[in-house]
């Protein structure tokens, strides 16, 4: 499916570093979201856009920045992280905003903090 | 808190056996959604539940929404080594817009 297309796929950066994740959905969708996968906790919201605003911030620290340009890409900016951010960060878009529409999510980037 | 609970964690099953994986919460929930990931993979939708007592059929897949709207089940049948994965819910709360998952239920398939 490719319908969701995230770049980069792996990315190991060290905490003083900025780095950027994108997100690019081809579905027409009108909502974008970033989620957090790590070993230990299951998948965590982070950030909901819909129709191009941000409609949910899941209390999350301000190294992360998102970004959403257009209804077709995200960003999520990077600024002095920590060690405890090394995860696969996942992008999801869905047709609306509406949380009972289905998800669908990209192949994610896994980041690594030196 | 994590709104729903999902059981076992991890599952082992010998290929062409069946097994159950359960999500479980103490709220009432307006849907359920079941996805799946394949191990290096990504989540994929599998299907939604909203009506009380709903049961839906994908080939050997059966899924269940529990009568209160609090616990919902899926249900494999002969499994087979595709079926490897972590088998998510997800949910949103009555009343409720945020769609929140559980911690998932890995299955290892034993040939």
């Amino acid at each position: 499916e490719t319908g969701v297309t995230q770049t980069p796929r792996h990315l190991v950066m060290g905490m003083t570093n900025k780095k950027s994740l994108k997100c690019e959905q081809h579905l027409g969708h009108n909502a974008m979201y970033w989620y957090k996968q790590s070993a230990k906790k299951p998948l965590e919201l982070m950030f909901v856009y819909s129709l191009e605003e941000r409609v949910e911030n899941n209390s999350v620290p301000s190294r992360f920045s998102p970004e959403c340009p257009n209804s077709s890409h995200l960003f999520l900016h990077l600024h002095t992280l920590q060690p405890e951010d090394s995860a696969l960060y996942l992008c999801a878009s869905s047709q609306s905003g509406d949380s009972n529409q289905p998800q669908h999510f990209g192949d994610g980037t896994r980041l690594s903090i030196l | 808190g994590q709104q729903v609970m999902q059981i076992p964690q991890y599952q082992h099953v010998q290929e062409g056996e069946d097994f159950t994986t359960y999500c479980n919460s103490s709220t009432t929930l307006s849907n359920i959604q079941w996805y799946k990931q394949r191990p290096g993979g990504h989540p994929v939708f599998l299907i939604q539940l909203v009506k009380s007592g709903e049961v839906k059929k994908q080939k050997r897949l059966t899924f269940q929404f529990g009568e209160a709207k609090k616990n919902s089940s899926l249900h494999i049948t002969a499994t087979q080594t595709t079926d490897v994965g972590t088998y998510f819910c997800a949910s949103i709360k009555a009343a409720g817009n945020k769609l929140t998952f559980g911690g998932g239920t890995r299955v290892l398939v034993k040939p």
